[in-house]
């Protein structure tokens, strides 16, 4: 159990265009989701913090207007990336949390290339 | 405050030797730790986590080792294996935080034939 899946895996798009990531818990019902940044050989990042139903908490220096979070369920989340630029590639992970565990499952992952 | 400090960065080992990575933090209010493995393109999979009730948890063939006065983890890879060669994360959280991990830096490991 706690299987978390990404979709798409890799995207590739043009510079000024919005991509949308998908994250869902299989198994589980996520009542809070994480969205992280991982850049090459670096740590993850965390970006913002989400529950269902509310809005999203970003952490400090991330543009919560770029970077769009929408929890509209329990199994899924959505980051948009919004006007894309090329300093915006990155491999974006999210993470799913059961209610009251802090345990954190991880998806697989979505490496984004803009050009 | 919120930091944890990973060590070492890189780690080659022997097949079959143990493998030993150390974490430190300084907020006391942290109360979970994990221990992360990630391969390349891959998001992070947990492979074994501790509170700070309890000094040492084995699973299979990952310890992990706390001392909560010196305010360290570390994570043991017993009889270490090539397909054990990932980069591992430690990391730590409290619930009071909203369960939000704060990671290590990464060690990134090798395990030779």
């Amino acid at each position: 159990g706690a299987v978390v899946s990404q979709h798409p895996s890799w995207v590739i798009c043009k510079s000024g265009t919005s991509v949308k990531i998908e994250c869902r818990s299989l198994d589980f019902q996520a009542t809070t989701m994480f969205w992280y940044r991982q850049f090459p050989k670096q740590s993850l990042m965390l970006m913002a913090t989400s529950n269902e139903g509310s809005k999203a908490t970003y952490e400090q220096g991330v543009e919560k207007d770029k970077f769009l979070i929408n929890h509209a369920s329990l199994t899924l989340s959505t980051l948009t990336v919004t006007s894309a630029h090329p300093e915006d590639s990155s491999f974006y992970i999210c993470s799913a949390s059961r209610g009251g565990s802090d345990t954190q499952y991880f998806g697989p992952g979505t490496r984004l290339t803009v050009l | 405050q919120q930091q944890v400090k990973q060590s070492p960065q890189s780690l080659i080992v022997q097949k079959g030797g143990i493998s030993i990575i150390n974490c430190a933090y300084e907020n006391t209010a942290f109360d979970y730790f994990p221990w992360y493995q990630q391969f390349p393109g891959k998001g992070p999979a947990l492979l074994i986590a501790i509170r700070p009730d309890v000094s040492e948890k084995k699973e299979g063939r990952f310890t992990i080792s706390f001392n909560k006065s010196a305010k360290q983890f570390s994570l043991h890879i017993m009889d270490s294996q090539p397909g054990d060669s990932a980069t591992y994360f430690c990391a730590a959280s409290m619930r009071g935080g909203g369960n939000k991990l704060t990671f290590g830096t990464g060690t990134q490991l090798k395990v030779e034939l």
